[in-house]
């Protein structure tokens, strides 16, 4: 079972930063959070990812709280083309599988 | 970034007949390869894990006889869905990761293979 919580819509204005939450309260201590988004018919595209600190790349900033039970994915100033389901997922390892667990995801759309 | 193609892009069959799907990693090497299934207004689920050289992991609920995966070498992972039948007809999605260098060991995904068995 998908171990993330997310809202099933958002809706953001273009030019705007959009903020998408995520719940992951059984999260363990060496447990990554990844996201990543899938635009219609296409395969899942990978954002970012973090397992304690905030991190940033050229796509997103991803915030992840003290105590690790939830995050938010910002991106700074969201486009037309950012329109797309985003799943929040905590990386599941253990001795003898590593595998990412999708859950249902929000759906973010842009509108100008 | 890595990338990860996968051929045919789409496939119409009849039902009964083989398809096989194809995943290669153009720009790096992939230790490990994953195989997942998208239904319409659904999330993609995991269907099988396979290493290469290995005997691919399949996940509860699939048919290990039905969904025969192949991972030859560190580029390529074939899918082949065996004696296909309408409730085939899916959206099947390939990863890849390696386990250290440059893409470390995140999964970068195909762009997906739409089957629709008729």
């Amino acid at each position: 079972d998908a171990k993330t919580t997310q809202p099933p819509s958002m809706d953001c204005a273009e030019g705007r930063a959009a903020n998408l939450p995520c719940n992951h309260s059984t999260i363990s201590g060496n447990e990554y959070v990844y996201w990543y988004r899938q635009i219609h018919s296409q395969g899942p595209q990978y954002i970012i990812h973090g397992l304690k600190n905030n991190e940033t790349n050229e796509m997103a900033s991803l915030i992840i709280t003290e105590d690790r039970k939830s995050s938010t994915l910002i991106l700074p100033h969201a486009t037309l083309r950012d329109t797309a389901v985003y799943y929040c997922i905590v990386r599941v390892v253990s001795y003898n599988t590593d595998k990412l667990i999708f859950g249902t995801g929000t759906r973010l759309q842009v509108f100008p | 970034g890595a990338v990860v193609s996968q051929h045919p892009s789409r496939v119409i069959c009849k039902s009964g007949t083989s398809v096989k799907i194809e995943c290669r990693s153009l720009d790096f090497q992939a230790t490990t390869m994953f195989w997942y299934r998208q239904f319409p207004k659904q999330s993609l689920m995991l269907m099988a894990t396979s290493n290469e050289g290995s005997k691919a992991t399949y996940e509860q609920g699939v048919e290990k006889d039905k969904f025969l995966i192949n991972h030859a070498s560190l580029t390529l992972s074939t899918l082949t869905v065996t004696s296909a039948h309408p409730e085939d007809s899916s959206f099947y999605i390939c990863s890849a990761k390696w386990t250290s260098g440059r893409v470390g060991d995140t999964q970068y995904f195909g762009p997906g293979t739409r089957l629709t068995v008729l």
